[in-house]
């Protein structure tokens, strides 16, 4: 079974903040995804990286994959409190199901 | 558009019930999920569908049936409810292809007593 590890498990910074949260894998992924997830509803699809190496900005969101693909990080920049919320990665390989980590539940301190 | 549509939002079942919970999607995707969130645990996948009439177990099948006769619904059923089956359970739909995203319902918060 695939292992998604994400690190921190909670998170709680003031507004302005920057920080990071990570997602490590001991196997290899074809791709990965982030989704964040407010209370009350599904999760919600941020960013997909699918090259070693890739870095994707998302206004003040940067997701790079590891040049491996067994690693995935996601910095805020200036956090918002409508950064709130739990984020998720998710990874796939060939044709088995997307498997979830456990994700990070952050909080963002006006 | 709807997006994927989950019913009931809540609901409360004593142990030995039976009850199904509902999904249905109008993307026209062909592959369907379900997955149950428990605080601490993310989000495990319970059973899938490729297709209409195809399902495949997931992580978590036991205690929980799928069928799939139509591309848009995906029901899922829990024969006789266990108080481990307390949970938020979400239905998922994609387009087929490797990196195609996952459309999440809004979930259904199932407590059995």
């Amino acid at each position: 079974t695939q292992l998604l590890e994400q690190s921190p498990q909670f998170l709680s910074i003031q507004e302005g903040e920057n920080l990071t949260v990570y997602c490590n894998s001991s196997s290899v992924f074809s791709s990965l995804q982030w989704y964040r997830q407010e209370p009350g509803e599904g999760p919600v699809l941020l960013v997909t990286v699918v090259t070693g190496g890739e870095v994707k900005k998302l206004k003040r969101l940067t997701f790079q994959f590891g040049d491996a693909r067994k690693d995935s990080s996601l910095h805020i920049t200036a956090a918002q409190p409508g950064d709130t919320g739990l984020y998720l990665c998710a990874g796939k390989t060939g044709n088995t199901p997307l498997v979830f980590g456990k994700g990070t539940r952050l909080s963002v301190i006006a | 558009n709807a997006g994927v549509t989950q019913t009931p939002k809540f609901q409360v079942l004593k142990t030995g019930q039976s009850m199904t919970l509902q999904c249905a999607q109008d993307m026209n995707h062909e592959y369907m999920s379900w997955y149950r969130q428990d605080p601490g645990m993310g989000l495990r996948l319970i059973h899938y569908s490729v297709g209409a009439g195809i399902t495949d177990q997931g992580e978590v099948p036991n205690g929980y049936n799928v069928s799939r006769s139509t591309t848009e619904d995906f029901p899922l059923r829990l024969l006789s409810a266990a108080p481990s089956q307390t949970s938020v359970y979400f239905c998922a739909s994609r387009q087929t292809g490797i990196v195609s995203p996952l459309h999440f319902g809004n979930g259904t918060r199932l407590t059995v007593t």
